[in-house]
């Protein structure tokens, strides 16, 4: 396809569980972001990748939330023992360059029961 | 505390007429921003946006202006259309941060276009 794509787009967890986020940006873009969107607010910024590298993480939450990009194309976001504030929809963007514009992925819907 | 702030959460207008969408900002170090639009279940789309240097930009049907002395800046929508009704955020980023692109949102503002 064409544009961001990110799977699964809903994903249902019982606390305590791990699950892996994925995300599939634009081919060829260099930039990579994951953002968190709780509900009623906007997205807000977890990470990004420029290429294989992880150049700023300060956005995610705890150590529980980690990502990685290893071959700098597909980025994978795994959050360890989910709590039910991680309930979230979990954005994926990619530009070609950085500092471009950023297309987004429909999200992935985490509910944590 | 937000560095982006939508007050309006919600704004309906009649098909035809002007929609006018609002954005507070608390960071002087920001220098580009963006509006985007969002349908559900759908991820964000680009819309416009404007650097710090300029004080309006226009696209179409969608203009978007700045106040740096007021930090504000406002979408305007003419005339609207149902399909532009969707959630509409207002985001942020600074230089030279702008490179890693490290957006601030706010919460959204949801408009209503009228038939």
């Amino acid at each position: 396809g064409a544009g961001v794509s990110q799977s699964p787009r809903y994903k249902v967890a019982k606390r305590g569980q791990d699950v892996a986020l994925r995300c599939d940006p634009i081919s060829g873009h260099v930039s990579l972001f994951w953002y968190q969107q709780a509900l009623g607010q906007g997205p807000e910024f977890l990470t990004y990748f420029q290429n294989e590298a992880q150049l700023d993480k300060s956005g995610l939450p705890s150590d529980r939330f980690f990502a990685e990009r290893p071959e700098g194309s597909v980025s994978t976001l795994k959050i360890q023992r989910t709590q039910q504030e991680d309930s979230a929809v979990y954005l994926c963007a990619s530009s070609l360059q950085p500092g471009g514009q950023q297309f987004f992925g429909p999200g992935t819907r985490l509910t944590v029961l | 505390d937000q560095q982006v702030k939508q007050n309006s959460p919600s704004l309906s207008v009649q098909e035809g007429r002007i929609s006018i969408l609002n954005c507070d900002y608390t960071n002087s170090m920001f220098d580009y921003f963006l509006w985007y639009k969002k349908y559900p279940a759908e991820g964000p789309t680009f819309l416009i946006s404007i650097s710090s240097i300029k004080d309006k930009n226009e696209d179409g049907r969608f203009t978007v202006f700045l106040n740096k002395s007021a930090k504000h800046l406002s979408l305007h929508i003419v005339p609207s259309q149902p399909g532009d009704s969707a959630v509409y955020f207002c985001a942020a980023s600074r230089g030279p941060g702008r490179s890693q692109g490290n957006l601030i949102f706010g919460k959204g503002t949801k408009l209503s276009v009228k038939p």
